[in-house]
């Protein structure tokens, strides 16, 4: 059973930016589409944006254009999120998940989630 | 855009009852939703996909029905570990794909 394997949680100050890894422990990594959701704390689940590294295509949430960027390195089977300019809202937890094909909508392995917290 | 909206936003229940969740869409998106069960410190895990098809290792006593605006998830009996909150998600799209949740807590 494949896993994806999240990177360590982050304290950031506003302003500055964030890149959180989601490593996939096996299977083909080029077969698959990536997405980033977020839980803000007390808040449901937010769609971030998606990657499809066999295309080399991504898709972002609207409100968060500008500010995110979702990577892919299939050599080291690793999905990369980053964003800038961070403020207080962008505290929350980000989970990283497969899609189980690239024109699949829904995901059904999800990382353990990453708690990024901006504060000054 | 569409826009999914849940209802009810909570409901408490009792373990071994039935469990009843709706998800609406704004417009029409054929199939293609799933439902997500989400416990606290955990990640979410998938449960039901293309509206009715229950994801790998998904119990028995979860079904979803529906297509073009209106699903429902049903939990035919409540057991300790079902107590969570759910999430339908739709395709991709501008609108977000999320909808906002119910949360099944203990009556």
């Amino acid at each position: 059973q494949v896993q994806l394997v999240q990177s360590g949680a982050e304290v950031k100050r506003p302003g500055s930016s964030v890149k959180v890894s989601c490593k996939a422990s096996e299977g083909t990594f080029h077969s698959f589409g990536y997405s980033w959701v977020r839980q803000a704390p007390g808040q449901g689940l937010e769609w971030v944006g998606d990657i499809i590294p066999l295309f080399g295509t991504r898709d972002y949430a609207r409100n968060l254009q500008g500010r995110v960027t979702i990577t892919a390195d299939e050599s080291a089977t690793t999905v990369y999120l980053e964003l800038s300019s961070l403020r207080s809202e962008d505290t929350a937890t980000y989970y990283c998940a497969r899609k189980p094909a690239v024109r699949s909508y829904f995901m059904d392995v999800w990382g353990e989630g990453t708690t990024v917290a901006v504060s000054s | 855009e569409t826009v999914l909206t849940q209802s009810p936003a909570t409901l408490s229940l009792s373990p071994g009852d039935r469990a009843t969740l709706s998800c609406r869409a704004s417009q029409s998106i054929a199939s293609y939703l799933a439902w997500y069960q989400h416990k606290p410190g955990q990640a979410p895990r998938l449960l039901i996909y293309d509206a009715s098809t229950r994801a790998t290792g998904i119990p028995a006593r979860f079904s979803g029905s529906g297509s073009g605006t209106d699903f429902t998830l049903t939990i035919s009996s409540l057991e300790p570990e079902d107590f969570a909150v759910y999430y339908c998600q739709q395709r991709n799209n501008w609108g977000g794909t999320f909808g906002p949740g119910t949360r099944v807590d203990i009556k």
